[in-house]
């Protein structure tokens, strides 16, 4: 079974510039979530889609990012424009749906290391 | 809001027992999970707890206290490919299903000969 994949892998962009980064959960998983590491700090929260909704997006951290779940499989990160501060790896997970136990654990793809220069 | 500490950074020798502990403060709490990462690669789930207590995995084993804010992950028999950073993560409470974690900024284990 394909696990959670990301791409690109890399991404060096200026600033200014737009960056969309994508996510394919595992086939069958309803919610699927977006981190980010920044240089030196803790993976954070950005947000969580059930589905093609989204559940939760209390970590994105302004306008300039906008995520999307069209017909509830792949999604979408997309910054624009982007800064500076932006500059870090992007993660996504995914899990099964709110019915199964608790101890479900998230899958996390390998990331989307973003630099914005 | 959710704070996490864990030992940044710790050494230890192949074939020994190294324990990495994790303290948390949160306003809720429903679980809280070890991931393993590899540099450049995906985090790896290890282990959950959610009652207090002691969950075996092979090598690996966690330990929680709810009421002291504290979680430990134990490796027994280590070998060098556990060289890695481990994650302790907490999930908030439960909203609408799923798993939004709360993480530690990781403990960087080398494990050397």
């Amino acid at each position: 079974e394909a696990g959670v994949t990301q791409f690109p892998s890399h991404s060096v962009i200026e600033k200014g510039q737009t960056v969309t980064l994508r996510c394919d959960p595992i086939s069958g998983h309803d919610n699927l979530y977006w981190y980010r590491r920044v240089m030196g700090k803790e993976i954070k929260f950005l947000l969580h889609f059930v589905k093609e909704s989204k559940q939760d997006e209390s970590g994105m951290p302004n306008n300039r990012f906008l995520a999307e779940r069209t017909g509830g499989t792949y999604s979408t990160l997309k910054v624009q424009p982007a800064e500076l501060e932006d500059s870090g790896v992007y993660f996504c997970a995914s899990s099964q749906d709110a019915g199964v136990p608790l101890n479900t654990e998230a899958f996390f793809g390998q990331g989307t290391r973003l630099t914005v220069v | 809001g959710q704070n996490i500490d864990q030992p940044t950074e710790m050494t230890a020798t192949e074939g020994a027992i190294v324990q990495i502990n994790c303290t948390y403060q949160t306003s809720g709490f429903n679980g809280l999970f070890w991931y393993q990462q590899h540099a450049g690669e995906a985090p790896t789930f290890l282990s959950y707890n959610v009652l207090d207590g002691l969950e075996e995995k092979g090598r690996f084993s966690s330990f929680l206290s709810r009421s002291k804010g504290y979680s430990y992950l134990l490796l027994k028999e280590l070998q060098m490919k556990d060289s890695a950073s481990y994650l302790c993560a907490v999930r908030d409470r439960i909203t609408g299903g799923g798993n939004k974690l709360t993480f530690g900024t990781g403990t960087q284990l080398k494990v050397e000969l």
